[in-house]
């Protein structure tokens, strides 16, 4: 069936550095976005949204960039933390209340 | 605010035995969900409830029941558990300004011996 996936399972990046993180969906009738930070012990957690309609949203620190030609999207995180270190994941959703989320790529913050 | 709440934090289960999660929201949102987390995986939708009233079947639905109490409060229940339902639980809840957004929980870790 489709899904949406992340094409990296992990990712290391050295404190102060930008990260990039990508994400692959493949349902073209997904019309909206959402990446979620999930901490060790904990839910995940709600970082930007993005609608269809849109092809870039900014955030503190983070952008999320959508190209809906080749079904991808991305979150940049500038000047990474320590806190940043966490499991993100992607999630779309056709509007029917049904999010489907890719796999999620581990964020490991260097110092 | 406490936003979505769950219980309980952990469980341990014999294969066959019963047991339900609880779920509650205090933001008023319309929709509810529940999703299974596994190792290395994202989160697969269980069951979810779009408002009161209403359930229905998510990606993995087969060996749970859900339960929508009221507005509030959205219950999981395992008839008979087996080790493959070993996992974390997650609920979450939409339905504010964004109606697309959910707000998760902080999970509940089931282990089926």
């Amino acid at each position: 069936g489709e899904s949406v996936g992340l094409h990296l399972p992990t990712l290391s990046v050295q404190e102060g550095d930008n990260s990039i993180i990508n994400c692959a969906y493949s349902n073209s009738a997904s019309d909206y976005f959402i990446w979620y930070k999930q901490e060790s012990g904990k839910g995940p957690q709600f970082i930007i949204d993005i609608r269809s309609n849109m092809d870039k949203r900014q955030g503190q620190r983070v952008t999320v960039l959508l190209n809906k030609t080749v079904k991808h999207l991305s979150l940049q995180i500038a000047a990474t933390q320590p806190g940043d270190s966490a499991v993100y994941f992607c999630a779309e959703t056709a509007g029917d209340y049904k999010l489907s989320f890719g796999a999620g790529t581990t964020v490991t913050v260097r110092a | 605010n406490a936003g979505v709440t769950q219980t309980p934090k952990f469980q341990v289960l014999k294969t066959g035995q019963s047991m339900t999660l609880q779920c509650a929201q205090d933001m008023n949102h319309n929709s509810m969900y529940w999703y299974r987390q596994d190792p290395g995986m994202g989160l697969r939708l269980i069951y979810y409830s779009a408002s009161e009233g209403t359930t229905d079947k998510g990606e993995v639905p087969n060996g749970y029941n859900v339960s929508r109490l009221n507005k509030r409060e959205f219950s999981l229940r395992l008839e008979s558990a087996a080790p493959s339902q070993t996992s974390v639980y997650f609920c979450a809840s939409s339905g504010g300004v964004s109606r697309d957004e959910q707000f998760f929980g902080p999970g509940t870790r089931l282990t089926v011996l």
